[in-house]
């Protein structure tokens, strides 16, 4: 069982370009979200989702789009990448079925040069 | 919205020795607060959680005890090993994150458990 998986794990991008963050879960879940982790500043909110077609903004989401067509996935785009987006970031999910309990995938490193 | 304070930051224990970190909270309506703990390289993990009806809760060498009146929260980890050097955070869900399990983080503790 899979569970949540980020693509890519590293990424170096040049500053304007453009990429998207992969991310895909098996569990069924309604909820997803994405996270970004800077040093000393804890896990912040970007954007999440709570269903297939609803999406919403989280604490930072300047820069960053998103898109949930499926249950399963719930791709984070960057359209002018910024040196300010270098950043781990984490998806999660979670749902009334696992407890609310919720599920972060391995991360993904980004650095934008 | 809510918002949660974490301390320490870093934290160096002896082995077999106790760690406690400490967080509060602001939204007096939040009702759910986990810990997790981050191993070098990946995601966080659920490791122990309380709701807000509860005032302590243990699991083997684990517990996080709730204050409700004062708005903290801490987690206590007994007999530390060296394999419990990680980062941990807590985490709130406030009064709006009911409908979307929307979690506020704390910033972190580095835990070092020398042997």
């Amino acid at each position: 069982n899979a569970g949540v998986t980020q693509t890519p794990k590293f990424r170096i991008l040049k500053i304007g370009q453009s990429m998207t963050l992969q991310c895909t879960q098996d569990m069924n879940h309604n909820y997803m979200y994405w996270y970004r982790q800077d040093p000393g500043m804890g896990l912040k909110l970007i954007y999440y989702s709570v269903g297939a077609g609803i999406t919403d903004k989280g604490e930072v989401p300047n820069g960053y789009n998103v898109s949930r067509s499926t249950t399963e996935d719930f791709p984070l785009r960057l359209e002018l990448a910024a040196p300010s987006q270098t950043s781990v970031y984490f998806c999660a999910t979670t749902d009334s079925s696992s407890g609310n309990t919720i599920y972060f995938g391995e991360g993904s490193w980004l650095t934008v040069v | 919205g809510e918002n949660v304070e974490q301390h320490p930051s870093t934290l160096s224990v002896q082995e077999g020795d106790s760690a406690v970190i400490k967080c509060t909270y602001s939204d007096s309506a939040s009702n759910y607060f986990p810990w997790y703990k981050q191993e070098l390289g990946k995601g966080p993990q659920l490791i122990i959680d309380i709701r807000s009806n509860v005032g302590e809760k243990k699991d083997q060498r684990i517990a996080v005890t709730l204050n409700k009146t004062a708005k903290h929260f801490s987690l206590h980890i007994t007999e530390t090993q060296p394999e419990d050097s990680a980062v941990y955070f807590c985490a709130a869900r406030g009064s709006d994150g009911g409908a979307t399990n929307k979690l506020i983080f704390g910033t972190g503790t580095l835990l070092a458990v020398q042997p």
